[in-house]
């Protein structure tokens, strides 16, 4: 059964750092794996999709990458701002199954 | 505009008293699919849906019911709803194409008296 961990599970830094988040997941055959954030309280906004067969992918401060073979996801938030606080969860997609994250909970500090 | 839409938002109950929390999808999309999300346990897959007349259970399926009569609507019933489903329920469809995104609703955030 896929599990999906994310740590840390929590982190506070301040204003203008560089960030990375990581996902772990036990089974290695997925479709894609999809970065959301989600703000307390609301709903999930799709940050990335990264296929199968693909490294990495940007947008704008964001970068995600990707390597199955060792079962992990990576996002990188460069020059980190507080309006950047959420909890971001990654997603993967297997065979009619998505599985979330665990989460990481985000405070950009002004 | 492309979207999933969840009705109600916010739903107040009692213990027992049936309720419907509809979605619905404008990009004929095939699957559909209900999360619950909790503190704690982070989101689950209730149930889910490949076609019309098509689904399946997800990892926390005790206690809901759905239906897929048509392609764009994918209820989640409860019959007998308890305090344990207190939560925030969220639908999601995508293509078959299981490379391609999957888009999420706004979420319902349901209370159980």
């Amino acid at each position: 059964k896929q599990e999906v961990t994310q740590i840390p599970a929590a982190l506070s830094v301040p204003e203008g750092e560089n960030l990375v988040l990581n996902c772990s997941f036990t089974d290695s055959a997925i479709y894609n794996l999809q970065w959301f954030r989600q703000d307390p309280g609301k709903g999930l906004t799709s940050l990335l999709l990264i296929q199968s067969s693909q490294r990495e992918q940007t947008s704008g401060r964001l970068n995600a990458s990707l390597d199955k073979s060792s079962g992990r996801s990576t996002l990188y938030i460069a020059a980190s701002q507080p309006g950047d606080s959420a909890t971001y969860l990654c997603f993967t997609s297997g065979t009619y199954k998505y599985i979330f994250g665990t989460g990481t909970r985000l405070k950009v500090l002004a | 505009e492309a979207q999933v839409t969840q009705n109600p938002r916010y739903l107040i109950t009692v213990t027992g008293k049936k309720l419907t929390v509809t979605c619905s999808q404008n990009m004929n999309h095939e699957y559909m699919s209900w999360y619950r999300q909790d503190p704690g346990l982070g989101l689950r897959q209730i149930y889910y849906s490949m076609n019309v007349e098509v689904t399946d259970k997800g990892d926390v399926p005790e206690g809901y019911k759905v239906s897929r009569k048509e392609k764009r609507n994918f209820p989640l019933i409860l019959e007998s709803p308890s305090p344990n489903q207190t939560s925030l329920y969220f639908c999601a469809s995508s293509s078959p194409y299981r490379t391609d995104t999957q888009y999420f609703g706004p979420g319902t955030r349901l209370t159980v008296l």
